[in-house]
């Protein structure tokens, strides 16, 4: 069964503070896809990145990194620097090949303080 | 390019009123799904469709219709609205089951039945 866990409900920081935001999966197949997506208060969907799993490689994208390990099953989102505009729920998903949903967790929502 | 439309962004109904949530997209994606978001729960699949004339249920189906007589149109009913469907609800697109591209969001519905 798929599973998607983001044990963070809540996260607070301070700005400029670095911030890692957990995400654990599970699924039995070989081939799966792993997003994450930021939800800002005003409520849409932002698309932020989509990992396949074959490619473990780290990617940053300006003050944002992902960590791909499949040995641990983590997908884990680091946001550096962080900003008030980061200010967000972030979700986790995961989609196996040729499957019919995506499935996500419960989301983290990170609060950043000036 | 609008990518994916949904209408209302909000709406009101009473216990026991139908309404459609109506979603469109124009990139020829064949895949396409409803969610709804609910507080702590992340987004849950409620209907998906793999092409027109192709629905299948979801992870909460209960209480939803869908129909897929078009590739762009892909359109939610409430048919007897209840209190347990006030929800935020998505919807999404895909060029494919699987999500080996990336998944489209509408802008949401936020929906309060009284």
């Amino acid at each position: 069964a798929q599973k998607v866990t983001q044990a963070q409900t809540e996260i607070s920081v301070v700005e400029k503070e670095d911030v890692t935001l957990d995400c654990v999966y599970e699924t039995r197949d070989t081939t799966y896809y792993l997003f994450w997506y930021k939800q800002p208060p005003s409520g849409e969907l932002v698309f932020l990145i989509r990992r396949n799993s074959f490619d473990e490689q780290n990617e940053i994208s300006g003050r944002y990194s992902w960590n791909f390990q499949k040995s641990t099953s983590s997908f884990n989102f680091t946001i550096t620097a962080s900003q008030v505009v980061d200010s967000a729920v972030y979700f986790c998903a995961l989609s196996e090949a040729g499957g019919t949903a995506l499935i996500f967790g419960k989301g983290t929502t990170l609060s950043v303080s000036s | 390019n609008a990518g994916v439309t949904q209408t209302p962004k909000f709406q009101v109904l009473k216990t026991g009123q139908s309404m459609t949530l109506q979603c469109a997209q124009d990139m020829n994606h064949e895949y396409m799904s409803w969610y709804r978001q609910d507080p702590g729960m992340g987004l849950r699949l409620i209907h998906y469709s793999v092409g027109a004339g192709i629905t299948d249920q979801g992870e909460v189906p209960n209480g939803y219709n869908v129909s897929r007589s078009t590739t762009e149109d892909f359109p939610l009913r409430l048919l007897s609205a209840a209190p347990s469907q006030t929800s935020v609800y998505f919807c999404a697109s895909s060029l494919n089951r699987g999500f080996e591209t990336e998944a489209f969001f509408g802008q949401g519905t936020r929906l309060t039945v009284v």
